[in-house]
């Protein structure tokens, strides 16, 4: 079975401060890791993805995630934060192994104050 | 390419009349989601659809609910009767066959059911 959990429903930063949306994930196998953005009235965008090789994952408009094995995370970064960052952020996750239907994951806002 | 493309965009009816979504996904691509997002729920997958066949339908909430790909290029979701419950956006996304392929998402159809 494979589940992912995004423990904050929003998360508040100053513009130009740096920001992280968290995400964790339980899978049986190894994962195939996501991040999505949905800003208001649109569809959800692919924003970057961990498969294999480095856990640094640089992915759009300055976005990177880091996979760390050992805590099942793969939390979302920017280092900058700008105002027009503020959306909803998806976390998803496959078992390589297991089905092709990804989970996503409750969804984060991210408010970024000027 | 002009990526997912769904119709309406928005639909207002009354409860009881029979609604129609449509999705064209990107050529190509051979997976199709229909998924629900609701402020309650989140984000639902209704049903999978790999090379025009159902493959994974149980987030189809009830019998009201029904969902067909007769070609590789076109998709529907009918609800009937709708009922003012089903009062969500209902997001198609596409993608690429294999597992470790990002979802591209429509820009979903806001139903409204009075």
């Amino acid at each position: 079975a494979q589940s992912v959990a995004q423990p904050e429903d929003q998360v508040n930063v100053a513009e130009g401060n740096p920001l992280t949306v968290k995400c964790t994930y339980s899978v049986s196998g190894n994962p195939y890791l996501f991040w999505y953005v949905q800003y208001p009235n649109r569809g959800l965008q692919f924003l970057l993805k961990y498969i294999t090789g480095d856990n640094l994952v640089k992915g759009s408009y300055g976005f990177e995630a880091e996979f760390n094995k050992s805590q099942t995370s793969f939390h979302l970064k920017k280092p900058s934060a700008l105002v027009s960052d503020s959306a909803l952020y998806f976390c998803a996750v496959r078992d390589e192994g297991g089905s092709y239907i990804p989970t996503f994951g409750r969804g984060t806002s991210l408010i970024v104050h000027p | 390419d002009a990526g997912v493309i769904q119709s309406p965009r928005h639909e207002v009816t009354e409860m009881g009349q029979e609604v129609t979504l449509r999705c064209k996904p990107i050529s190509g691509h051979n997976s199709l989601f229909w998924y629900r997002q609701t402020m309650m729920r989140g984000l639902e997958l209704l049903i999978y659809f790999n090379n025009n066949v159902p493959i994974d339908d149980s987030g189809m909430p009830e019998d009201r609910f029904s969902a067909k790909m007769p070609n590789a290029s076109f998709s529907t979701l009918k609800i009937q009767p709708s009922e003012p419950r089903d009062s969500a956006v209902y997001f198609c996304a596409s993608k690429v066959d294999g597992s470790s392929y990002e979802q591209y998402f429509g820009p979903g159809t806001r139903l409204t059911v009075t």
